[in-house]
């Protein structure tokens, strides 16, 4: 989930099953939530998006859910296969700012 | 065909010298920024311009100056380099504040 600590968490899943990755916001206010996928030596790349008046969205192979009481975020990714490997963050909004979180490496064993 | 890009993609320069990375987006975005992400991948705002003007100057250092000549480009210039400066470069675009931002490939600066 989303981390400022000294190290990145890892989730390691089996190639076929699917993928949680969890993240926290601070700011009760933020009403825009967006997860992107970082591969090495890329930038990030939009996955999904979704606005604090929905609460699921689903986009292809990837759903993120988010719950505004405890103020968290996750995107669950279907069928997970190695393309899917790289780093995930989520970001929210302050105002027409984005703030990211720390992020989590995704690992996919074949 | 790329959507944004920068330039260089790596740069490597001693303490104390003056760079700049370029960057160039051909989505017709009106909004373009500047993130730093430093060597535990954390990925920070420093600058955000609207249609070639600032809105978003997250305390960066007064040494680091962007430059937007026209909505299209946004530069970033940095002066008297310090080792502290190492760190990838990211340049973004988006079509407005609350909407998809579009990433570069980044700029890896190494300061020896």
């Amino acid at each position: 989930g989303e981390s400022v600590g000294l190290h990145l968490p890892t989730l390691s899943v089996q190639e076929g099953d699917n993928s949680i990755i969890n993240c926290a916001y601070s700011n009760s206010a933020s009403d825009y939530f967006i997860w992107y996928k970082q591969e090495s030596g890329k930038g990030p790349q939009f996955i999904i998006d979704i606005r604090s008046n929905m609460d699921k969205r689903q986009g292809q192979r990837v759903t993120v859910l988010l719950n505004k009481t405890v103020k968290h975020l996750s995107l669950q990714i279907a069928a997970t296969q190695p393309g899917d490997s790289a780093v995930y963050f989520c970001a929210s909004n302050a105002g027409n700012m984005l703030t990211f979180g720390g992020g989590t490496r995704l690992m996919v064993k074949p | 065909d790329t959507a944004v890009s920068q330039t260089p993609k790596y740069l490597v320069t001693q303490m104390g010298n003056d760079k700049s990375i370029k960057c160039e987006q051909n989505l017709g975005h009106d909004t373009m920024y500047w993130y730093k992400q430093d060597s535990k991948k954390f990925l920070k705002i420093m600058f955000s311009y609207n249609n070639k003007e600032l809105i978003i100057n997250e305390t960066v250092p007064n040494r680091f100056s962007p430059k937007s000549p026209d909505k299209a480009h946004l530069n970033l210039h940095i002066n008297s380099l310090e080792l502290g400066d190492s760190a990838v470069y990211f340049c973004a675009s988006s079509q407005g504040a609350l909407q998809p931002q579009h990433f570069g490939d980044g700029t890896r600066l190494s300061i020896l």
